[in-house]
């Protein structure tokens, strides 16, 4: 099993450019999250799916959207990126049943920098 | 609603004393607990969970947290720091099966002194 992965793991881009960054997961997890860690800070949700098909808004969703591409994919895109982006972020499965969220695993993170 | 709040932002402690973390949970639920650790430049790794079985819950490097219902507290604790212990610590709480419903602490940032 490779956990969680991300790609790219680094990125620099220009004030309005475009990216998507990937996610991928192979546990068979129904709940998937993005997230963005700035320094010196917790883990702020950007978007997360619950199941395949479905997306909701987290704590910042704001200059971002989502695609639940199928069960193990999750990307993030960034349609016009601005310097408040700079951030690290995170891509995290988890699995959801019998009432009990499990164990949250986190990919190695992608450190984004827009200039 | 559920919130979870780490009551230190950094401890600063000597090697080979004892650490202490402190995490207490707002919950109107049984919560599901947890402790995740970041190296440097790294992602998040599990160090240890509750999930209502035993209250007092071994992880990995030696970190231990005991889950007291009463106090709402999760604390983390070592009985000897190491250099290699240095890093950021998160506590979490979820309580509901929605996916939506987790919920990360502002983090603990430990540094070990030689």
């Amino acid at each position: 099993n490779a956990g969680v992965t991300q790609t790219p793991k680094f990125q620099v881009l220009k004030t309005g450019q475009s990216m998507t960054l990937q996610c991928a997961q192979d546990m068979n997890h129904n709940s998937m999250y993005w997230y963005r860690q700035d320094p010196g800070m917790g883990l702020r949700l950007i978007y997360y799916s619950a199941s395949e098909g479905t997306t909701d808004k987290g704590e910042v969703p704001n200059g971002y959207n989502v695609s639940r591409l199928n069960k193990r994919e999750f990307s993030l895109r960034l349609e016009s990126a601005a310097p408040s982006q700079t951030s690290v972020y995170f891509c995290a499965s988890i699995l959801v049943a019998g009432g009990r969220a499990d164990t949250q695993y986190f990919g190695p993170g992608t450190r984004l920098t827009v200039l | 609603a559920q919130s979870v709040t780490q009551l230190d932002s950094h401890v600063s402690v000597s090697e080979g004393t004892p650490v202490l973390l402190r995490c207490n949970y707002s919950s109107s639920y049984s919560p599901s607990l947890f402790w995740y650790v970041q190296h440097p430049n790294k992602g998040l790794q599990l160090l240890l969970k509750y999930t209502s079985a035993a209250t007092l819950v071994k992880g990995i490097n030696g970190f231990e947290a005991e889950f007291k219902k009463s106090e709402t507290s999760f604390h983390l604790t070592k009985p000897s720091a190491h250099m290699s212990d240095a890093a950021e610590y998160f506590c979490v709480v979820t309580t509901y099966s929605s996916a939506s419903k987790i919920i990360f602490g502002s983090g603990t940032r430990l540094s070990i002194r030689p």
